[in-house]
């Protein structure tokens, strides 16, 4: 399995601002995505971070709102930008070490975003 | 992906088996069926996973039925912590095929 941190773990932000999420692994990995868990909600896929190039947006999620880094094979961030109440939620990044393969795709602890 | 249909809620005794039912009567050919759980608003935790045989490992064992249309989930000696939304996902092996959570099971184990 993979072992993946996220910081910060939680924050409270003001209504405006932006936050800048780090994901990190402990191990090289092919894919990297980002989930938004929003309140008694179920997990949806923002975005996969491509290294080198830009992200792949789902539906409804945009490169301005949700601007994504991915620098290298360990490492992404996520940025919520201009950030209003109904962007409060738990963003979650994940792993798969190969790409279209059986590989399982794990889990960051999630990062629980309040804004004010 | 194809859908996945699970019932919204269920309960079971501490020490008793948890049999979870999933419903993926549209899945293709190539689609693995992924057990995941979150434990309050924690990360998913992975679970198991399964093509057409029956699975089992540390956790959990995946029943799955001869035409793929349907498996189980059975957790063999359910205990407090076991309690969690558990999801049952239909994912291909493509590069374009994507982990899409529906809204699970909630599994409450009683003592």
């Amino acid at each position: 399995s993979a072992v993946i941190s996220q910081k910060p773990s939680r924050d409270i932000c003001q209504r405006g601002t932006s936050l800048t999420i780090q994901c990190q692994v402990d191990s090289q990995v092919t894919m990297m995505f980002w989930y938004r868990q929003q309140p008694g909600q179920s997990l949806t896929l923002i975005a996969t971070a491509n290294q080198g190039s830009e992200a792949t947006y789902e539906s409804g999620f945009v490169i301005d709102k949700f601007p994504i880094s991915r620098p290298n094979l360990t490492f992404s961030t996520l940025t919520v930008s201009n950030m209003s109440p109904e962007d409060s939620s738990i963003y979650l990044c994940s792993v798969e070490r190969l790409a279209g393969s059986t590989d399982t795709q794990y889990f960051g602890p999630g990062t629980r975003l309040t804004v004010l | 992906d194809a859908k996945t249909t699970q019932p919204p809620s269920m309960d079971c005794a501490e020490g008793r088996a948890a049999n979870l039912p999933c419903n993926h009567s549209t899945i293709s050919g190539n689609e693995y069926v992924y057990w995941y759980r979150q434990i309050h608003s924690q990360g998913p935790q992975y679970i198991i996973h399964g093509l057409k045989n029956n699975e089992t490992n540390e956790m959990a064992s995946l029943i799955i039925t001869e035409d793929r249309k349907s498996s189980t989930l059975i957790l063999p000696h359910a205990t407090l912590r076991d309690t969690a939304v558990y999801y049952c996902i239909a994912k291909g092996t493509g590069t374009a095929s994507k982990l899409t959570f529906g809204t699970g099971t909630r599994l409450q184990v009683t003592l």
